[in-house]
């Protein structure tokens, strides 16, 4: 079992969407998560990273994390073409290991 | 501000020949540094990391090393390439240990 699972998609949405992409873990044991956004042939930009439970937001961007279901989501409001990349899961357990999910890839249609 | 620095962005080797992938960091001193790969459909891979200069820890043991001669430079090198080391391999660096990645723009390898 992957520690780190994410729908591979690809997620394809309208221009203007709320947009959900979602992980799941399997070990308990976490520092804080990541979210890196890759564009084709690009390195992965961090997006943000969130230590606790609940929400944190930047902008158009909502990171929320459930430890009791093990579920973290990253939320895309008015979401653009330009936000069109692979998503990026990370979490960072204790020792500084960081386990990366595979990604999942997102379309915005105009 | 802090920038990361590789090259070259694409790359086609024989097999068997030598690798060196240069990445270098501005704006900080004294980084972590990481080697990571990443395959099509899977997370990315650490294969080293180093906490200063000389240090060089080695997470996968396979056909490739790390050195880090000055405090922001980090070269991945391999004597002989395999078809198996072909892939997108990403340079980052770290404040310390327990800060988030920022990840420059990786080389794209293939082995012929």
């Amino acid at each position: 079992q992957k520690e780190v699972e994410q729908d591979p998609g690809p997620l394809s949405v309208p221009e203007g969407a709320i947009v959900s992409l979602n992980c799941t873990y399997s070990n308990s044991a976490f520092q804080y998560f990541m979210w890196y956004r890759q564009y084709s042939r690009k390195g992965p930009e961090l997006l943000m990273y969130t230590y606790s439970s609940g929400n944190k937001e930047d902008g158009r961007f909502t990171a929320q994390v459930d430890k009791s279901s093990k579920y973290i989501s990253l939320f895309i409001r008015d979401s653009q073409p330009s936000d069109s990349a692979t998503y990026l899961c990370v979490r960072r357990e204790y020792g500084n290991k960081l386990v990366f999910g595979a990604g999942t890839i997102l379309r915005v249609k105009s | 501000s802090q920038t990361i620095h590789q090259w070259p962005a694409t790359l086609v080797q024989p097999v068997g020949s030598p690798l060196s992938l240069e990445c270098t960091v501005e704006g900080t001193s004294n980084p972590n540094l990481y080697w990571y790969r990443q395959a099509a459909g899977r997370g990315l891979q650490l294969l080293f990391y180093s906490v200063g200069i000389g240090q060089i820890s080695s997470e996968v043991p396979q056909n490739l090393s790390a050195s880090r001669p000055q405090d922001r430079q980090f070269i991945l090198s391999s004597k002989k390439l395999l078809l198996s080391d072909s892939g997108f391999y990403l340079c980052a660096w770290g404040r310390d240990r327990s800060s988030p990645l920022h990840f420059g723009n990786g080389t794209r390898l293939t082995v012929t």
